[in-house]
């Protein structure tokens, strides 16, 4: 069975830093472009950061640019997203999700809150 | 950046009825468009791609259709798995993925 199944996230203080893991089973996720999108309270879905197959080409959504670092490891078939410099608005469900055009697979959701 | 607009915001359905719902793009995105269903605490799930095409598994009553501009998800005979909300995501220009604002459809 393909899973998504993702780590990390929790309770972070303004200006602080968490790592958020998504580990791949039962497909290589080497073949694919990979994705982390986000889902704030009674908000819609706003894809953050993409990356290619490779980890060559690399998007950011204009809101996280510069805080936000997506990487991967293709050998552990696993896929990170390095949360830094965190915001109230900031505050939502993440998920990691495979797929260039369109999400063919999507992990559980791992929760990040950004309070003091 | 291709703006989403899904119409209603809700959908209030009895069980056994015909769904309809809409999705209009900012540009034409082809056939280029998505429609994933989200219910609380899970993940999204991918229902249709390239407009039309279902997912791996996905019942037959779920249809998509449209091209261009306009799009539409029909649901032929809403089941109680199916009370949830539904996205819909362009991908002719991206990155980014851009979705819709989402259609709840709820118990009437």
């Amino acid at each position: 069975e393909e899973q998504l199944v993702q780590s990390g996230g929790g309770l972070v203080q303004p200006g602080g830093s968490l790592r958020l893991s998504c580990a791949a089973s039962g497909f290589t996720l080497s073949l694919y472009r990979m994705n982390w999108v986000r889902q704030a309270p009674q908000k819609g879905l706003e894809l953050v950061a993409s990356i290619s197959s490779n980890g060559v080409d690399i998007y950011y959504s204009d809101s996280v640019k510069g805080r936000f670092t997506i990487s991967r490891d293709n050998g552990d078939n696993s896929l990170f997203l390095q949360v830094t410099s965190l915001r109230g608005e900031d505050t939502a469900m993440y998920y990691c999700a495979r797929g260039g055009g369109y999400g063919s697979a999507w992990g559980q959701g791992t929760l990040v809150t950004v309070s003091s | 950046e291709i703006v989403m607009t899904q119409s209603p915001a809700t959908l209030s359905m009895s069980p056994g009825e015909r769904a309809t719902l809409s999705c209009r793009a900012s540009q034409s995105v082809g056939s280029n468009l998505a429609w994933y269903q989200h219910k609380p605490g899970q993940a999204p799930r991918l229902l249709i791609h390239g407009a039309f095409t279902r997912a791996t598994g996905i019942p037959a009553r779920f249809s998509g259709s449209g091209s261009g501009i306009e799009f539409t998800l029909t649901i032929s005979s809403l089941q109680s798995e199916d009370f949830a909300v539904y996205y819909c995501q362009q991908y002719n220009n991206w990155p980014p993925w851009t979705f819709g604002q989402g259609t709840k459809v709820d118990i009437k």
